[in-house]
C-alpha cells in the first residue's frame, strides 16, 4: 500500500529535550516536506526537499532541522523543543509537485512540549 | 493581512444541499490552485486541482478560480454525510515548491 508513515503519532516531551519525528514514504517520490498545523493558521511549511541531499527552508524553519540522506526518509529534528512548537505535524511527499500539486500526507504527529 | 483567507466555519448543512466553500488570496503570482479534504485525525488528501482561471468539474465537485478577483470556490452538489470534513484551499506560483494553505473550513453535513 502506498503511504507516508510518521512516528511517533503522539508525543509529550519537556522543554529542551531533543527529539526526532521520522517520516518514510514507499512511493519513490523525489519531493518531501514537513508542515505544522495550528488552529486558525492552517498548514505552514517548515522545510522541504526536492531530492536526496537537497533541502530548503519553508515559511517557519526556526527551531527545526531536517536531513535527506535517503530518498524514502525525511526526519524532522527538534534540537531544543520549546512550548511554542506544540503542534500537529504532517509529513508529505509528491512526484507531481510542480504539476498537479498532489501532496500525499502522513497521518500526523501530535507533539506537546511542556 | 494573511496571504490566504478562508472562513473557518463551522458550516452545517442538511444532506442533499449545495455547499459553497471559498478562499481569497492576495498574491497575484499564484497560478496553481488546489482543494484538499481533511477528515478528523487524518492527513489532508487532494480533492481538486486547477491551473490559472476557469472551472473544473469532477463528479459532485466543481472548482472555480477567478484570478481577477483573487477568489476561488469549491462547490459540492448533493452533499452527503461522508463529505463532513475540513476543506483546505492551497495555492502556489509557477516557480515555488512552497504551497500556501488556507486555515480550512469545517463542514458538517447532517443526515
Amino acid at each position: 500500500e502506498a503511504q507516508v508513515t510518521q512516528n511517533p503519532r503522539y508525543l509529550i516531551t519537556v522543554t529542551g529535550k531533543k527529539l526526532t519525528v521520522t517520516c518514510s514514504q514507499n512511493m519513490n517520490h523525489e519531493y518531501m516536506s514537513w508542515y505544522r498545523q495550528d488552529p486558525g493558521l492552517g498548514l505552514r511549511q517548515i522545510y522541504y526537499s526536492m531530492n536526496v541531499e537537497v533541502t530548503d527552508k519553508g515559511d517557519v524553519p526556526e527551531g527545526y532541522k531536517v536531513s535527506r540522506k535517503e530518498k524514502r526518509n525525511f526526519p524532522l529534528i527538534l534540537e531544543s523543543p520549546s512550548p511554542n512548537q506544540t503542534s500537529l505535524y504532517f509529513c508529505a511527499s509528491s512526484s507531481q509537485v510542480l504539476r498537479t500539486g498532489e501532496l500525499f500526507f502522513g497521518e500526523g504527529s501530535r507533539l506537546t512540549v511542556l | 493581512q494573511k496571504e490566504v483567507e478562508q472562513d473557518p466555519g463551522p458550516l452545517s448543512v442538511p444532506e442533499g444541499a449545495i455547499v459553497s466553500l471559498n478562499c481569497t488570496y492576495s498574491n497575484s503570482a499564484f497560478q496553481y490552485f488546489m482543494w484538499y479534504r481533511q477528515y478528523s485525525r487524518k492527513g489532508p488528501e487532494l480533492l481538486m486541482y486547477t491551473y490559472s482561471s476557469g472551472n473544473k468539474e469532477d463528479g459532485r465537485f466543481t472548482a472555480q478560480v477567478d484570478k481577477s478577483s483573487k477568489y476561488i470556490s469549491l462547490f459540492i452538489r448533493d452533499s452527503q454525510p461522508s463529505d463532513s470534513a475540513t476543506y483546505l484551499c492551497a495555492m502556489r506560483d509557477n516557480y515555488g515548491q512552497n504551497f500556501v494553505f488556507g486555515p480550512g473550513t469545517r463542514l458538517s453535513v447532517l443526515p
